[in-house]
């Protein structure tokens, strides 16, 4: 069983459409994130939700926004899609706040 | 000054050797820091978490936390092929109406057979 799953795996679109990345956890956690990792394997945190409530939001374009319906999903929508999106958007969940964090394998976004 | 400092490598070494990693940091709030270990086209997977300064061992991995110097490091013993990934510090800080959290850029190891 997959303890964080993110759909799709790879998604290949064209500058400025609009997509979705899902995330679903079956660990039973209280909080969940979105990372980028770019080329250079940089891994940034871009937000969090603990109970879906917000409570990491780094300076990230507000094209971006994140979306908890329930403690055990976390969307990423992403409006009008640049060059710079590219990149692999990892979803992860912890316990609770500063517990170790269980990753998905990633979403490989790639803007023509 | 990053808020996280790692080298990233690449470090080769041969099997069996020790793999000596590490990451500075400067955000003294930092209270709890991780190790992950991240193969190609996978997410990072936990390798070692603590909290306080000192060492944690764990079979051929052993995390060391010095907060007076503001310094994280992991050995790997008896290094194997396997071992060949990145690995990630990571560290986070509880912050009033916050949480803060920061990753080093990570290191690529290889060991040679």
């Amino acid at each position: 069983d997959t303890a964080v799953s993110q759909t799709p795996k790879y998604l290949v679109t064209q500058m400025g459409n609009d997509k979705s990345i899902k995330c679903e956890q079956n660990l039973g956690h209280d909080t969940m994130y979105w990372y980028k990792q770019d080329s250079k394997k940089f891994l940034k945190i871009m937000f969090s939700y603990n109970n879906k409530e917000l409570i990491i939001n780094e300076t990230v374009p507000n094209r971006f926004s994140p979306k908890s319906p329930d403690k055990a999903h976390l969307n990423l929508h992403i409006n009008s899609l640049e060059l710079g999106d590219s990149a692999v958007y990892f979803c992860a969940s912890s316990l609770g706040v500063n517990q170790p964090q269980h990753f998905g394998d990633g979403t490989r976004l790639s803007i023509l | 000054q990053k808020e996280v400092e790692q080298d990233p490598g690449p470090l080769s070494v041969p099997e069996g050797a020790i793999v000596s990693l590490n990451c500075t940091y400067s955000n003294s709030a930092f209270q709890y820091f991780m190790w992950y270990r991240q193969y190609s086209r996978k997410g990072p997977e936990l390798l070692m978490y603590t909290y306080s300064s000192g060492n944690k061992e764990d079979g051929r991995f052993t995390a060391q936390v010095d907060k007076s110097s503001k310094y994280i490091s992991l050995f790997i013993r008896d290094s194997q092929p396997s071992d060949s990934a990145t690995y990630l510090c990571a560290m986070s800080a509880p912050l009033r109406g916050n949480n803060r959290l920061a990753f080093g850029k990570g290191n690529q190891v290889v060991v040679i057979p």
